[in-house]
């Protein structure tokens, strides 16, 4: 298996540019993850899905943030409009239900809003 | 609210020593899970080691193994024959069980940054 496939791993925009940000998680899991991951606040959950149903948007920072997954194998993290305290590397991840199974981590998106 | 505590924004380790992470967490769940990542510079996240509460042995996987105290809440990692690769910030995290809801919580500690000196 591939693992968890993010694009793009790196992005460069402008204040108030939409951002779209894609994932496909590994096979046969049916849990998948964004984080966002900063200097300042560490790593955090953005939101989850279960068979792509999501299932807590808590993390979730403002109403610019909105996430998607339209099916097993996709998954979008939208920012519209994007602000430069979005800067971030921005975590895919996925695992399967049950036991102690850990999440398996994407390569990450590292966004850069100017 | 579950929280996790590294304590240690960094450390070094001479190459082939030992070292030891600590973590703390707080929690009224008697089920859980714990887990060790490695992040390198790549930023890659990568699973180290991982820990069910109900067990009482520690994990242990190569040079890397925890130690467990679930009534002190502590889940530290020793890294054995420390090695330049280590180098790394690590991070240890929490899972819970999925609630009746299907919703569970994954929080992550601050993180560790590993210095191995040659």
């Amino acid at each position: 298996d591939a693992g968890v496939i993010q694009s793009p791993r790196h992005e460069v925009t402008e204040m108030g540019q939409e951002v779209t940000l894609r994932c496909k998680p590994i096979s046969g899991h049916d849990y998948l993850f964004w984080y966002r991951q900063t200097m300042m606040r560490g790593l955090e959950l953005l939101i989850y899905f279960n068979n792509n149903v999501p299932i807590d948007d808590s993390g979730m920072p403002e109403d610019r943030f909105s996430a998607k997954m339209p099916n097993a194998s996709f998954s979008t993290l939208k920012i519209q409009p994007s602000e430069p305290r979005d800067s971030a590397v921005y975590f895919c991840a996925s695992s399967t239900s049950g036991g102690p199974r850990p999440e398996f981590f994407g390569p990450g998106t590292r966004l850069t809003v100017l | 609210a579950q929280t996790v505590t590294q304590s240690q924004p960094e450390m070094s380790v001479q190459e082939a020593e030992t070292v030891t992470l600590s973590c703390t967490y707080d929690t009224s769940e008697s089920d859980y899970y714990l887990f060790w990542y490695k992040q390198p510079p790549s930023r890659q996240m990568i699973l180290v080691i991982r820990q069910e509460a109900y067990k009482q042995q520690n994990a242990t996987e190569n040079r890397f193994s925890v130690n467990f105290q679930k009534a002190a809440k502590s889940f530290s990692l020793k890294i054995s024959d420390s090695q330049l690769g280590d180098a790394a910030m690590y991070f240890c995290a929490y899972r819970s069980l999925p609630f009746t809801s299907g919703t569970y919580k994954y929080i992550f500690g601050t993180g560790t940054r590993l210095k191995v000196l040659a």
